[in-house]
């Protein structure tokens, strides 16, 4: 069974610039997440999505961010204009219906310069 | 909310040693404390967990331990090897009804010496 994907796995952009990044769950996964970790600090949760429908988007930053989830497979995360602060890993997690465990891709690593 | 501390940030052993990573919590709800190892390339993968209504939990080489009363929890691997260099995560959650998306805390870089 394939795990979640992630593309890119890396991403070096300018200041203002737009970056999209993507995460396909593993099939069947009704649940998926993303979360940020910024060098050295904890991983922290962005959003959960269940389904097409976003759950939980207390941890999204601003409004720069825009996350969708369309026809409840893939799901795209929009940073846009990117800032310096928005550098780090992004990582996405899916998991079966209900509150199982969470598998997690291998992460996009986004610099902005 | 929860808040997850993590110690510590670093962790350097000879091959054969026991490694110890400690984590604390701050909301009493919490009652699911997952662990994460993330090897190099790689997402966080789950290699243990521990609820509230146990005190301890062992899988081959690695244990985890839970003090309810001081809000803390560890992470033991006895008798380490160089594959088990990663960086680990702890992680604490509540229950469904309240926030059931974990908190992490900052991780332990572990690293194995042949």
């Amino acid at each position: 069974e394939a795990g979640v994907t992630q593309f890119p796995s890396h991403s070096v952009i300018e200041k203002g610039q737009t970056v999209t990044l993507r995460c396909d769950p593993i099939s069947g996964h009704d649940n998926l997440y993303w979360y940020r970790r910024v060098m050295g600090k904890e991983i922290k949760f962005l959003l959960h999505f269940v389904k097409e429908s976003k759950q939980d988007e207390s941890g999204m930053p601003n409004n720069r961010f825009l996350a969708e989830r369309t026809g409840g497979t893939y799901s795209t995360l929009k940073v846009q204009p990117a800032e310096l602060e928005d550098s780090g890993v992004y990582f996405c997690a899916s998991s079966p219906a209900g509150f199982g465990e969470q598998y997690f891709g291998p992460g996009t690593r986004l610099t902005v310069t | 909310g929860e808040n997850v501390e993590q110690h510590p940030s670093t962790l350097s052993v000879q091959e054969g040693d026991s490694a110890v990573i400690k984590c604390t919590y701050s909301d009493s709800a919490s009652n699911y404390f997952p662990w994460y190892k993330q090897e190099l390339g790689k997402g966080p993968q789950l290699i243990i967990d521990i609820r509230s209504n146990v005190g301890e939990k062992k899988d081959q080489r690695i244990a985890v331990t839970l003090n309810k009363t001081a809000k803390h929890f560890s992470l033991h691997i006895t008798e380490t090897q160089p594959e088990d260099s990663a960086v680990y995560f702890c992680a604490a959650r509540s229950p469904p009804g309240g926030s059931y998306i974990p908190t992490f805390g900052r991780g332990t870089s572990l690293i194995v010496h042949p």
